[in-house]
């Protein structure tokens, strides 16, 4: 059964910085993998989505990778900002089983300070 | 651009009692979702449909039923509430079961 986490589960950055936020998983026969952020009393917002044959995906100043050999995918965030605080979620998308079945990460709750 | 409107917001049941849980999406988009989210638990999900007519029982179903009423709409049914349903419940939607999902603002229910 795949399992997804996202470690650590809080990170508190000065405005400015370059940060990378870790999501591994344990099953690497993934269909893609997709990074949400989730604002405080709001739905998910999609980010980016890495098929299981692309390496990388860029939106901007967010960057994510996938290594699927390793069981790791980064979403890099580059010059951060206070408005990019705000819990970020990865999910892995597997073949076979339940097909809309997104395994979630339980995310990391990003804290960018001005 | 509306994209996934959910309704209510906030609901507080009693024990026993019944609801329905309204998921509309105005962007053609052939799959829906229910997912409920609770801390230290992530989001899981309790059913999903791959297209309109069809639906399927996703990791927690118990307790629910859905209906896929056409295309832009799916609901979620609580017959008989209980406290371990008190959770956020979202409903989202995306072109298939392979693309980005997109997802409403929640309802969150409490039940006593």
């Amino acid at each position: 059964k795949q399992e997804v986490t996202q470690i650590p589960a809080a990170l508190s950055v000065p405005e400015g910085e370059n940060l990378v936020l870790n999501c591994s998983f344990t099953d690497s026969a993934i269909y893609n993998l997709q990074w949400f952020r989730q604002d405080p009393g709001k739905g998910l917002t999609s980010l980016l989505l890495i098929q299981s044959s692309q390496r990388e995906q860029t939106s901007g100043r967010l960057n994510a990778s996938l290594d699927k050999s390793s069981g790791r995918s980064t979403l890099y965030i580059a010059a951060s900002q206070p408005g990019d605080s705000a819990t970020y979620l990865c999910a892995a998308l597997n073949y076979g089983g339940s097909q809309g079945n997104l395994i979630f990460g339980k995310g990391t709750k990003l804290s960018v300070k001005p | 651009n509306a994209g996934v409107t959910q309704t209510p917001k906030f609901q507080v049941l009693k024990t026993g009692q019944s609801m329905t849980l309204q998921c509309a999406q105005d962007m053609n988009h052939n799959s829906m979702y229910w997912y409920r989210q609770d801390p230290g638990m992530g989001l899981r999900l309790i059913y999903y449909s791959a297209s309109e007519g069809t639906t399927d029982k996703g990791e927690v179903p118990n307790g629910y039923n859905v209906s896929r009423l056409n295309k832009r709409e799916f609901s979620l049914r609580l017959e008989s509430a209980a406290p371990s349903q008190t959770s956020v419940y979202f409903c989202a939607s995306s072109e298939n079961l392979r693309s980005p999902l997109h997802f409403g603002n929640g309802t969150r229910l409490t039940v006593t």
